[in-house]
């Protein structure tokens, strides 16, 4: 059973740029949720997919966005690069919870490491 | 979402058992008590969770006060495989976690 994967393993990019991040969620999830991890933090909760919509933001600005495909799989993306976007990228994936009351442990993938000059 | 306060890094002797303590003091009646754990260079791993009761599974045990102002993850039998960031988190949703700086435990031979 395949669990989550993340590409690439690591990116270097100039100020400016734009970056796309890609993320397969575990088998039998369709939830995709994305978090950033600067050096010495704790993962930063960015945005979460469902049904190819984003259901939930953290504290990012526009210029990260993301997207969802009909197999679950999920990319982030960020235009204008700035110096403090370089972190550790993680990408988590659970079953679709909704408004239900319950728990599902989210499965996080190895991170994409986003390097920024 | 409750914050939570964790001591920065712990030193545990392999075989011993490592407590680690956190303190939520203003958590809602309603909000899990969630630990996880990342190890170098990976990404983070589910160990625990619990609301009132205290819990136990195959990794280990989560001891929450009466009064849900504090708890603690006890890991029985410390092997070096354990050394990592352990980060206790509080919230109602199970799904959007909200990670502190955690407490990066240091298991010794």
């Amino acid at each position: 059973d395949a669990g989550v994967t993340q590409s690439p393993t690591h990116l270097i990019k100039t100020r400016g740029q734009q970056v796309t991040l890609r993320c397969s969620p575990k088998s039998g999830h369709d939830t995709v949720s994305w978090y950033q991890q600067a050096l010495g933090q704790g993962p930063q909760f960015i945005f979460q997919y469902y049904e190819e919509e984003e259901r939930q933001r953290g504290n990012f600005p526009d210029r990260f966005s993301g997207h969802q495909f009909p197999n679950y799989s999920s990319e982030l993306n960020v235009n204008a690069l700035l110096l403090g976007d370089s972190a550790l990228y993680l990408c988590a994936s659970t079953p679709w919870l909704g408004t239900t009351s319950g728990f599902y442990e989210q499965y996080f993938g190895p991170g994409t490491r986003l390097t920024v000059t | 979402d409750a914050k939570t306060t964790q001591p920065t890094s712990m030193d545990c002797a392999e075989g011993r058992a490592a407590n680690l303590p956190c303190n939520h003091s203003t958590i809602s009646g309603n909000e899990y008590v969630y630990w996880y754990r990342q190890i170098h260079s990976q990404g983070p791993q589910y160990i625990i969770h619990g609301l009132k009761n205290n819990e136990t599974n195959e990794m280990a045990s989560l001891i929450i006060t009466e009064d849900r102002k504090s708890s603690t993850l006890i890991l029985p039998h410390a092997t070096l495989r354990d050394t990592a960031v352990y980060y206790c988190i509080g919230s109602y949703n199970t799904d959007k976690l909200i990670f502190g700086t955690g407490t990066r435990l240091q298991v010794f031979p």
